[in-house]
């Protein structure tokens, strides 16, 4: 079965500060790679995705993820976050249908 | 355009009873599917509907179960509540029964006394 692993739980950074979050994924065949984010208080929303084709991809706020398929790995990185990047990120990879797995989610805290 | 809409917000029920939650796709989505989210932790898969047929179940026990309208709305049932069900109840939409993009609604929080 496939599973979703992040890395880190909590992490806290400064404004302006640099983000990678990590995500390792296992399943030996084609997958689907998605990042999404919830805001305090907000639901779910899709930050980005990757099918195929180019293996680094940009999504909303500034956000991309590099899939690296020999590390079985999608890390969203942002060069440059803000206070209001605070929220948790959830990774989750499916493998053609509708279910989505999710890893356990990064809670990110942006001090000003 | 709306979103996903559930209903209720929050709900609160004890031990052994039943519980009926309530998802409204986006307009033109044929397809829901239901998460569980447990304090602390990802998203579970529970099940997907697509035109009004079960299309995939996770790893739930058969106190679990859901129904699609043919006006694609979806319902989830539990039946026997345990302590352990306390948890937010997501519902997402999609157009079609393969992978498009999921539209999550805000939830149902449910807790079990």
């Amino acid at each position: 079965a496939q599973s979703v692993s992040q890395h880190n739980h909590h992490v806290i950074l400064s404004e302006a500060a640099s983000l990678e979050l990590g995500c390792n994924y296992s399943y030996g065949g084609t997958v689907n790679l998605f990042w999404y984010v919830q805001y305090p208080g907000q639901h779910l929303q899709l930050l980005l995705k990757y099918f195929s084709g180019d293996p680094l991809v940009k999504g909303i706020k500034g956000f991309e993820a590099e899939f690296i398929k020999s590390k079985f790995s999608f890390n969203l990185r942002k060069p440059s976050v803000q206070w209001s990047d605070t929220a948790e990120y959830f990774c989750a990879v499916t493998t053609g249908f509708q279910k989505l797995v999710f890893g356990t989610g990064t809670r990110l805290l942006v001090s000003p | 355009d709306a979103g996903v809409t559930q209903s209720p917000t929050h709900l609160i029920k004890t031990r052994g009873q039943q519980v009926t939650l309530r998802c409204s796709p986006i307009s033109g989505h044929k397809s829901v599917s239901w998460y569980q989210q447990v304090l602390g932790q990802g998203p579970q898969f529970i099940f997907q509907y697509y035109e009004k047929e079960e299309r995939g179940r996770g790893n739930f026990p058969d106190r679990f179960s859901a129904r699609q309208f043919p006006n694609y709305s979806s319902e989830l049932n539990v039946n026997a509540l345990l302590l352990g069900d306390s948890a937010l109840y997501l519902c997402a939409s999609s157009w079609g029964q393969a992978y498009n993009e999921q539209f999550f609604g805000p939830g149902t929080r449910l807790t079990v006394l």
